[in-house]
């Protein structure tokens, strides 16, 4: 069945850098859309970023562009998220979840556990 | 970017009821249209693509409608778990984004 599971999150100090990352299995990685999502404490959710199933393109939201990158290694069926320059604002649980279809930029099916990130000094 | 608008934030049923939640988009977004669920504490979970379609596993008692600008998410026959907090999400174009979510309690 697949499987999401985030990793990475924590006690960051503001202005430091984290690389968060989703292990994937169940699911033919490299053939899938893959997107991050983050909800901050009693907040709703707020998409952040996508990177093709080649890797090759990715977009994001404007409040996090230049300071978020998205990444895969298909090797190893895993996408990271790495935020550098963490602000207080960026506290929030991190998700990744997939694409519904292979090849396809469309809504998303499965998702992961989540991961709190905390942006505190 | 594209605004969603769900209506209303809260909402108070009883078990047994029948339930709408809307969604208005701020331009067109055919039917690029997903529901979420989600409970506190725990990750969302996927209930409707394409505004109508259910996701493999969900109950048909999830109804969703609508094309365009206007969308909607029924619930029958409400049961103790399916008090949680409703989110739409267009995706449609980049930067996909989601209502503010409506919280479902129990009346």
């Amino acid at each position: 069945q697949v499987q999401l599971v985030e990793s990475g999150g924590g006690v960051v100090q503001p202005g430091r850098s984290l690389r968060l990352s989703c292990a994937a299995s169940g699911f033919p990685f490299s053939s899938y859309v893959m997107h991050w999502v983050r909800q901050a404490p009693g907040k709703g959710l707020e998409w952040v970023a996508v990177i093709s199933s080649d890797g090759k393109n990715k977009y994001f939201v404007d409040s996090v562009k230049g300071r978020f990158t998205i990444s895969r290694d298909s090797s190893k069926d895993t996408l990271f998220l790495h935020i550098h320059t963490l602000r207080p604002e960026d506290t929030a649980v991190y998700y990744c979840a997939k694409a519904k279809y292979s090849n396809s930029w469309g809504g998303v099916d499965y998702w992961g556990q989540g991961t709190l990130v905390t942006v505190s000094s | 970017d594209i605004q969603m608008t769900q209506s209303p934030s809260s909402l108070s049923a009883s078990v047994g009821d029948r339930v709408t939640i809307t969604c208005r988009a701020s331009q067109g977004i055919g039917n690029y249209l997903a529901w979420f669920q989600q409970k506190p504490g725990i990750a969302p979970k996927s209930l409707i693509y394409a505004a109508s379609n259910l996701q493999s596993g969900v109950p048909s008692k999830f109804t969703g409608s609508g094309s365009g600008t206007d969308f909607t998410l029924t619930i029958s026959s409400l049961q103790p778990e399916d008090f949680a907090t409703y989110y739409c999400q267009q995706y449609n174009s980049y930067p996909y984004t989601f209502g503010q979510g409506t919280k479902l309690e129990i009346k």
